[in-house]
């Protein structure tokens, strides 16, 4: 599994896009990237998976470059709520495979 | 999806005993994982719980410490044996599922956790 690294934590504004990027230089031919958001108390819960270019769904959007070594996830609009822990993995993701999960990004979203 | 509903959802233990979490899931599923968060941490993958075999653990978990029953598809049980203070964390249990990228590749769906407290 390839080795992910995220900014620590990250602070915005309500209203305010955020754009969090993660670094797998290592990532693999076969290897998918997924995003997973975690709130206080509560698992983690899939947010976007993308190969490459650009993925959107009703939460996020998800770049991934030619050379695939980076992602952002693009959360639009913050509000409050989206206050959360978000975890950027790589792997093959196949069903029965386990997730490795780094130590992620705090994101606070103030008002 | 998935619903994965645990219980207990918390519960304040004192050293020495051990304690079982409940995992079930509202449909049939391969294969259950079992996670720890430890406060203020990330999540670490303790075993992956298959149906009708023994569970498999990663490295730095055992079975006599962790326990691992899978009786269905729909269930499985964590075990917490002889705990001490280093063993307050939450537990997670997690299933695999569609709604990835591609129909190879899935996603996981995760319970709502176990608070642990050991005294």
């Amino acid at each position: 599994l390839a080795k992910t690294t995220q900014p620590i934590s990250m602070d915005s504004y309500e209203g305010q896009e955020v754009n969090i990027t993660c670094s797998h230089n290592n990532i693999a031919t076969n290897d998918y990237i997924t995003w997973y958001q975690q709130f206080p108390s509560q698992g983690p819960r899939f947010i976007i998976q993308g190969y490459k270019t650009k993925v959107t769904n009703e939460v996020a959007s998800l770049f991934i470059p030619a050379d695939r070594k980076s992602s952002t996830l693009s959360l639009p609009r913050v509000s409050l709520s989206d206050t959360a822990v978000y975890y950027c993995l790589v792997g093959h993701m196949e069903y029965g495979n386990k997730l490795v999960f780094g130590a992620g990004t705090i994101l606070r979203v103030k008002s | 999806s998935a619903v994965i509903s645990q219980k207990p959802s918390r519960d304040i233990c004192q050293r020495g005993t051990s304690l079982t979490i409940q995992c079930q899931v509202d449909s049939q599923v391969t294969m259950m994982f079992w996670y720890r968060q430890q406060p203020g941490q990330s999540l670490t993958l303790i075993a992956t719980a298959n149906q009708g075999s023994e569970a498999t653990y990663e490295s730095g978990f055992v079975i006599d410490k962790f326990p691992i029953s899978r009786p269905n598809l729909t269930f499985s049980t964590l075990t917490v044996s002889n705990m001490s203070p280093e063993d307050s964390s939450i537990y997670l249990c997690s299933v695999g599922g569609p709604g990835g990228a591609s129909p190879h590749t899935d996603t996981q769906y995760f319970g709502p956790g176990t608070r642990l407290t050991v005294l």
